[in-house]
């Protein structure tokens, strides 16, 4: 089965400054997804950015970008010039491309506080 | 609707009790799927169902856990003879096929077991 660990259980930042959070995982297939999920106070999962594991350059959401070192099984998320309202926990997630695997594996995500 | 719509938002319920925790998704979304978070974790699958019928329900603890979506829209989870440990956040997301990559969640249902 597939695990994800996020080791940093808390990150903080201050506010417009630039934080990047740790995920790895573990995983026997060469093909699959990757994924940042925020989740504020409100509970709801909110995508934040998706990666492909097949393509070699790193995806770029505005502020987000992620450093996907496949060899190394690392997925870290970049969050530049960091607002207030970034702060939330963030999981990160794995998902199989395999017919028939469509659920998510989630780490046990890391609470990031931006300090005004 | 708009986006994954999930009742009651909160439910307080005691040990031993049955619940019903329900899930509208997306309008139009084939692709429907349960996950419970703990207290400190991430989110772990319940069951996936496409359309109608239950995908895969490999994340289902035990036999006191059911779920169904008998019209191919709003999803019920069912909790029979609750326990202190289902205390969680049961969270569902839709999307709109199989293999779609991006799911759409609901805020979740914070069920507390006393």
């Amino acid at each position: 089965a597939q695990t994800v660990t996020q080791s940093q259980p808390e990150m903080s930042v201050q506010e417009a400054e630039t934080v990047t959070l740790s995920c790895t995982y573990d995983t026997s297939e060469s093909d699959y997804y990757l994924f940042w999920y925020k989740q504020p106070p409100s509970r709801q999962m909110i995508l934040v950015i998706r990666q492909e594991a097949y393509k070699q350059q790193n995806a770029t959401e505005n502020r987000f970008s992620v450093n996907f070192q496949k060899a190394a099984k690392s997925f870290s998320l970049k969050i530049s010039d960091s607002q207030l309202g970034d702060a939330a926990m963030y999981f990160c997630a794995y998902r199989s491309v395999q017919t028939g695997a469509n659920n998510l594996f989630f780490g046990t995500g890391t609470r990031l506080t931006v300090i005004p | 609707g708009a986006g994954v719509s999930q009742t009651p938002s909160n439910k307080v319920t005691e040990k031993g009790k049955y619940v019903e925790l329900r899930c509208d998704p997306i309008s139009g979304h084939t692709a429907l799927y349960w996950y419970r978070q703990s207290l400190g974790q991430g989110p772990e699958f319940l069951i996936y169902f496409q359309g109608t019928g239950a995908a895969d329900d490999s994340g289902l603890p035990n036999d006191r856990f059911f779920a169904v979506r008998p019209e191919g829209s709003v999803s019920t989870l069912k909790i029979q003879r609750t326990e202190r440990g289902d205390s969680a956040v049961y969270l569902c997301a839709s999307s709109s096929g199989p293999g779609v990559t991006e799911a759409f969640f609901g805020q979740g249902t914070r069920l507390t077991v006393v």
